[in-house]
């Protein structure tokens, strides 16, 4: 079975700072990435996705994604934050395999931005 | 389009008794999924539906089961609650079941 490994639980920067999450996930074969977030009070919602080709994706709000295979790892990047960036982050991988899907998620980092 | 809607929102209930929680899909997905968030397990996989049938199930006892209907709105049961229970759970549709898009889910309190 596949698992996530988010290594930062809580990430405190400032405006403008710049942001990196990991994520490693462990699974030999094809996977498909995700990162969701979590804004307070609100539902989850997907920032970016990766299924093939260029592994460097790009998501909304100024979010980008580099999938490195050789690491199994699908870090989530912004050069610069903004208070309204605070929120948890979730990393999260399905299976290529069959058509059944599940998202197997990692236990979230919890990013504050100070203003 | 309308996001995934679940309903109630909220709910309290008491050790032993049973919930039925509710969620209606983005128009045209057929593809439901269900997950549990809590602080100390966090988001963990309860099953997905595709088209009325049961397609995939996580690691949970028998007392959560679910169902999907002709019009792909979704409905998961618990029966005989315990106070482990008490959750957030969320509702997810998608066309096929890849990417998946997220309700704001039911809070669930057992006392």
């Amino acid at each position: 079975a596949q698992s996530v490994s988010q290594h930062n639980h809580h990430v405190i920067l400032s405006e403008a700072a710049s942001l990196e999450l990991g994520c490693n996930y462990s699974y030999g074969g094809t996977v498909n990435l995700f990162w969701y977030v979590q804004y307070p009070g609100q539902h989850l919602q997907l920032l970016l996705k990766y299924f093939s080709g260029d592994p460097l994706v790009k998501g909304i709000k100024g979010f980008e994604a580099e999938f490195i295979k050789s690491k199994f790892s699908f870090n989530l990047r912004k050069p610069s934050v903004q208070w309204s960036d605070t929120a948890e982050y979730f990393c999260a991988v399905s299976v290529s395999s069959g058509s059944a899907r599940q998202l197997t998620f990692g236990s979230g980092t919890q990013l504050t931005v100070l203003p | 389009k309308a996001g995934v809607t679940q309903t109630p929102r909220y709910l309290i209930k008491t050790r032993g008794q049973q919930v039925t929680l509710s969620c209606s899909p983005i128009s045209g997905h057929r593809s439901v999924s269900w997950y549990q968030q809590t602080p100390g397990q966090g988001l963990q996989f309860l099953f997905e539906y595709f088209s009325e049938t049961q397609r995939n199930k996580g690691n949970f006892p028998g007392r959560f089961s679910g169902r999907q209907f002709s019009n792909s709105r979704s409905e998961m049961n618990v029966s005989t609650l315990e106070l482990g229970d008490s959750a957030l759970y969320l509702c997810a549709s998608s066309l096929e079941g890849l990417v998946q898009y997220f309700g704001p889910g039911t809070r669930l309190t057992v006392t």
